[in-house]
C-alpha cells in the first residue's frame, strides 16, 4: 500500500546548488503531476506527465526539469537553486485523464538559502 | 490572479455540529470539482467531487453543493469530528483532452473543537 513515494522529505540548499527530487508510484497510473505549495497559497502545478516519455509544463516550470523514462517515476530536477523555490513539493498520480482524482505524496520540504 | 478562492483562512467547529466550507471560482469554463483534505506532514488526500451537470452530491457525512450562476461551491460535513480537523481545499478543472490540470485554492483549515 505505498502508494506514491516522495524523497526526501526535507532538503536544504544553497543558492546555486542542484538537486532531484524522486518521486515513484506503485499503482501503475500513467499520469504523474508536480506541484508545489508556499505558504499560505494553494498547489502549483510545476510539470505533468501523461505517459512514459511525454512530459508537459504546467503553470510553474521555470526553474524545473522532469523527466519519465518508466511508469513508476517521475523526478523532478532544480538545476540552480533559487530562495524562491523554497516551497513544499507534492508528487501526484491518477488512473485516468480528466477528472480522475490525485493521489498524493507526502510532500518535500525544501528551502533554500 | 486567484481563479479559485477560499475567502475563510480558518473555521472552528464544534464537535458534532455542522461544518460549511465555502469556495468561489470566477472561471466559467471549470466544470468538475474536487475537495481535497490535508493532514500537517502528509499531502493531501480526496474527498469529494462533484460534476458542473449535477448541484449536490452526497458521500456519508460530507455533501458538496455547486451553485454555478453564482461560481460557489460549499462542503458541509455533518456531524463535525475531531478527526476531520484539517485543512480542506478546493480545486477546480475543466475539460482539456489531456491531463486533470487542477487550479486549487488557498486552503480552509478546519478546527473541530470538543
Amino acid at each position: 500500500n505505498a502508494g506514491v513515494t516522495q524523497t526526501p522529505k526535507f532538503r536544504i540548499l544553497k543558492i546555486g546548488q542542484s538537486m532531484t527530487l524522486q518521486c515513484t508510484q506503485d499503482m501503475n497510473h500513467n499520469y504523474m503531476y508536480w506541484y508545489r505549495q508556499d505558504p499560505g497559497m494553494g498547489l502549483k502545478l510545476i510539470y505533468y506527465s501523461v505517459g512514459a516519455g511525454i512530459t508537459d509544463k504546467g503553470e510553474v516550470p521555470n526553474g524545473y526539469n522532469v523527466s519519465r523514462s518508466t511508469t513508476e517515476d517521475f523526478p523532478l530536477r532544480l538545476e540552480l537553486a533559487a530562495p524562491s523555490q523554497t516551497s513544499v513539493y507534492f508528487c501526484a498520480s491518477s488512473s485516468g485523464g480528466d477528472n480522475s482524482p490525485l493521489h498524493f505524496g507526502n510532500g518535500t520540504r525544501l528551502t533554500v538559502t | 490572479d486567484q481563479q479559485v478562492k477560499q475567502n475563510s483562512p480558518s473555521l472552528s467547529v464544534q464537535e458534532g455540529r455542522i461544518s460549511i466550507l465555502n469556495c468561489d471560482y470566477t472561471n466559467s469554463m471549470f466544470d468538475y470539482f474536487l475537495w481535497y483534505k490535508k493532514y500537517p506532514a502528509e499531502g493531501p488526500t480526496f474527498l469529494i467531487s462533484i460534476s458542473s451537470i449535477k448541484d449536490k452530491n452526497e458521500d456519508g457525512r460530507f455533501t458538496v453543493f455547486l451553485n454555478k450562476s453564482a461560481k460557489h461551491l460549499s462542503l458541509h460535513i455533518v456531524p463535525s469530528q475531531p478527526g476531520d480537523s484539517a485543512v480542506y481545499f478546493c480545486a477546480a478543472s475543466y475539460l482539456t483532452g489531456t491531463a486533470s490540470k487542477l487550479t486549487f485554492g488557498t486552503g480552509t483549515r478546519l478546527q473541530v473543537t470538543l
